[in-house]
């Protein structure tokens, strides 16, 4: 078992819809959780932590689920420009380093 | 410019072709990185430093080899390339307090025939 896994997809959504990853980690010691975001043939880029709380950035919300181990990404109101693959992206305990990245999800918002 | 930047961009060469990687970065971190992408793959770490005294492997180090030549500059080598070695190769940074986040050079396609 990976121990990050996503669907990799692809997502294909109009725009203006509202679309929703999940990610399972298999470390129940794991302690920081992010989503990146990579264009084709690009570097990733943080799109946002996740936080125990959960989180949100405009159209974006992160959620995380610790006796389930997920973690979600909702997009709402989807752009063009959403177009990409989001990256699951978890940490260990701290003192450790490794960090554990997701193979991806493609998504794909259309006009 | 690109705070992290990595060169050559992209790279065909020869199994058995000695090959170097470099990193360099402006943005004053100092901790770096080398991870490789494959596709169906996460990103896997290759080698890390925390310091220009402090290299560590990664989960995939075998065939590969790095230097610090300085705080800003990490270069990744491979001594004798080889076809399974074909990927994207990233150089990142982060900062020494540790915030999680990971900043990306614009990544190395490297062909190896």
């Amino acid at each position: 078992r990976k121990e990050v896994e996503q669907d990799p997809g692809p997502f294909n959504v109009p725009e203006g819809a509202t679309v929703a990853f999940n990610c399972t980690y298999s470390n129940s010691a794991s302690q920081s959780f992010f989503w990146y975001r990579q264009d084709c043939r690009k570097e990733p880029k943080l799109l946002m932590s996740v936080y125990s709380s959960g989180n949100e950035d405009g159209r974006f919300t992160a959620q995380l689920n610790r006796a389930s181990q997920y973690i979600s990404l909702l997009i709402r109101d989807s752009k063009l420009s959403d177009s990409a693959t989001y990256l699951c992206v978890v940490r260990p305990a701290t003192g450790g380093f490794k960090t554990i990245f997701g193979a991806g999800t493609r998504l794909f918002v259309k006009a | 410019d690109a705070d992290v930047t990595q060169t050559p961009r992209n790279r065909i060469t020869k199994t058995g072709k000695r090959i170097m990687l470099e990193c360099s970065q402006t943005k004053g971190h100092d901790r770096m990185y080398w991870y490789r992408q494959d596709p169906g793959l996460g990103l896997r770490l290759i080698y890390y430093s925390f310091d220009v005294k402090d290299i560590n492997k990664g989960e995939i180090s075998d065939g590969y080899s790095v230097s610090r030549q300085a705080q800003a500059k990490f270069s990744l080598s491979l001594e004798s390339a080889i076809p399974n070695q074909t990927a994207l190769y990233f150089c990142a940074t982060s900062v020494r307090g540790d915030t999680g986040e990971l900043f990306f050079g614009e990544g190395s396609r490297l062909t190896v025939l």
